[in-house]
């Protein structure tokens, strides 16, 4: 069985362009959710999506979005470029939002940023 | 809101030495808890979790944790280190609603020394 796949693994970019970043979950998994890894703030809650549908977003400005397809692949995008927004940037997929959600997620091995 | 907090972002055990990693939260409501590992360049995976069955959780690779809701803590054990247990170790908690996020903690890095 697959696991969370995201591409690319490695990105580097300059500030003022922007990014899309890519996540396919487990075959059947419906939820994706995206975290942002850096040494300073540990891992952050960037947003969930279920079903195509936004179900949560964490404290990021509106330069990151997301988007969720039918295929349950998702994709997340950074406009506007910072050097802050370097970090490893993490998809986790899981079966179903909601109560079920305490099976935990499966993460992928995430997508390493670096905006120069 | 719900928090978590690790003590020690570095902790340096001898080979065949417990292992333990302290996890505090706050939470509202009774939360479910994880515990997740994340070795160099790669994703997080999950080492056990709690959903409020049996207060100490068995997971993978010998390790376990005790749920203590009077303590508000969630600390992994691990009787006897192996060197591959060397990694970093993240703390999560989620409240019982769907709306709720899987909020981590700062992490604790684990050396483990031969």
């Amino acid at each position: 069985k697959a696991g969370v796949t995201q591409t690319p693994r490695y990105l580097i970019k300059t500030r003022g362009q922007q990014v899309t970043l890519s996540c396919s979950p487990i075959s059947g998994h419906r939820s994706v959710s995206w975290y942002q890894q850096t040494p300073g703030q540990g891992l952050q809650f960037l947003f969930e999506y279920f079903s195509e549908t936004q179900r949560n977003k964490g404290n990021f400005p509106g330069r990151f979005s997301g988007r969720q397809f039918s295929n349950s692949r998702s994709e997340m995008n950074v406009s506007t470029l910072e050097l802050g927004d370097s970090a490893l940037y993490l998809c986790a997929s899981s079966l179903y939002v909601g109560a079920d959600r305490d099976k935990g997620y499966t993460f992928g091995s995430g997508t390493r940023l670096t905006v120069v | 809101a719900q928090s978590v907090t690790q003590l020690g972002s570095h902790v340096s055990v001898s080979e065949g030495a417990l292992v333990l990693l302290r996890c505090n939260y706050s939470s509202s409501v009774p939360p479910y808890l994880f515990w997740y590992v994340q070795y160099p360049n790669q994703g997080l995976q999950l080492l056990l979790k709690y959903t409020s069955a049996a207060t100490l959780v068995k997971g993978i690779n010998g390790f376990e944790a005790e749920f203590k809701k009077s303590e508000t803590s969630f600390h992994l054990t691990k009787p006897s280190a192996h060197m591959s247990d060397a990694a970093e170790y993240f703390c999560a908690v989620r409240g019982s609603t769907s709306y709720d996020k899987v909020i981590f903690g700062p992490g604790t890095s684990l050396s483990v020394i031969p």
